[in-house]
């Protein structure tokens, strides 16, 4: 089993949709949780940090799930701005962060 | 504000040639140093981290080094590439703040062609 899981997609959504993203990792000593999004040919950038009561950054919702090893990332109201890979990435041990293969949203006018 | 740099921006280089990318960080003080490769339609593979000078742990066997000469100063080398080299090499710092998660930021990457 993979450390960390995505649906690769595509996820093909009209302007205004609501699209929800999950994430599963295997390793149940993992500490902290992060979403990052991907522009095609540029550098991952920071979306946000997941936190075990769950967290909201203005259209975006992050949840955790401990008991299940899940994370999952809702975009509500989505905008064609928000096509991109999204990267859900897990610490192991150490400093060691592992990068989930990501899931391609698409958002069509 | 903390500022990653990374060049240079694209290279291709032919098989057998050394390799040599730079990272420098700003604004910032001992902060964690990682090197990440990533193949075309691929995930990021972490290639290397670093905690401090001269500490460097890797993460995947291949012809590849790192070192780390200077607190803010990441360097990923290799005496002879190979094709499977090629890729999107992205360096990352983060530091380890109390009471939350740290996050990783990333440079803008050197993307690397082998022929």
């Amino acid at each position: 089993r993979k450390e960390v899981e995505q649906d690769p997609g595509p996820f093909n959504v009209p302007e205004g949709a609501t699209v929800a993203f999950n994430c599963t990792y295997s390793n149940s000593a993992s500490q902290s949780f992060f979403w990052y999004r991907q522009d095609c040919r540029k550098e991952p950038k920071l979306l946000m940090s997941v936190y075990s009561s769950g967290n909201e950054d203005g259209r975006f919702t992050a949840q955790l799930n401990r008991a299940s090893q899940y994370i999952s990332l809702l975009i509500r109201d989505s905008k064609l701005s928000d096509s991109a890979t999204y990267l859900c990435v897990v610490t192991g041990s150490g400093q060691n962060f592992v990068f989930g293969p990501g899931t391609r949203l698409s958002v069509l006018p | 504000s903390q500022t990653i740099h990374q060049w240079p921006a694209t290279l291709v280089q032919p098989v057998g040639s050394p390799l040599s990318l730079e990272c420098t960080v700003e604004g910032t003080s001992n902060p964690n140093l990682y090197w990440y490769r990533q193949a075309a339609g691929r995930g990021l593979q972490l290639l290397f981290y670093s905690v401090g000078i001269g500490q460097i742990s890797s993460e995947v066997p291949q012809n590849l080094s790192a070192s780390r000469p200077q607190d803010r100063q990441f360097i990923l080398s290799s005496k002879k590439l190979l094709l499977s080299d090629s890729g999107f090499y992205l360096c990352a710092w983060s530091v380890r703040t109390s009471g939350r998660a740290y996050e990783q930021y990333f440079g803008p990457g050197t993307r690397l062609t082998v022929t």
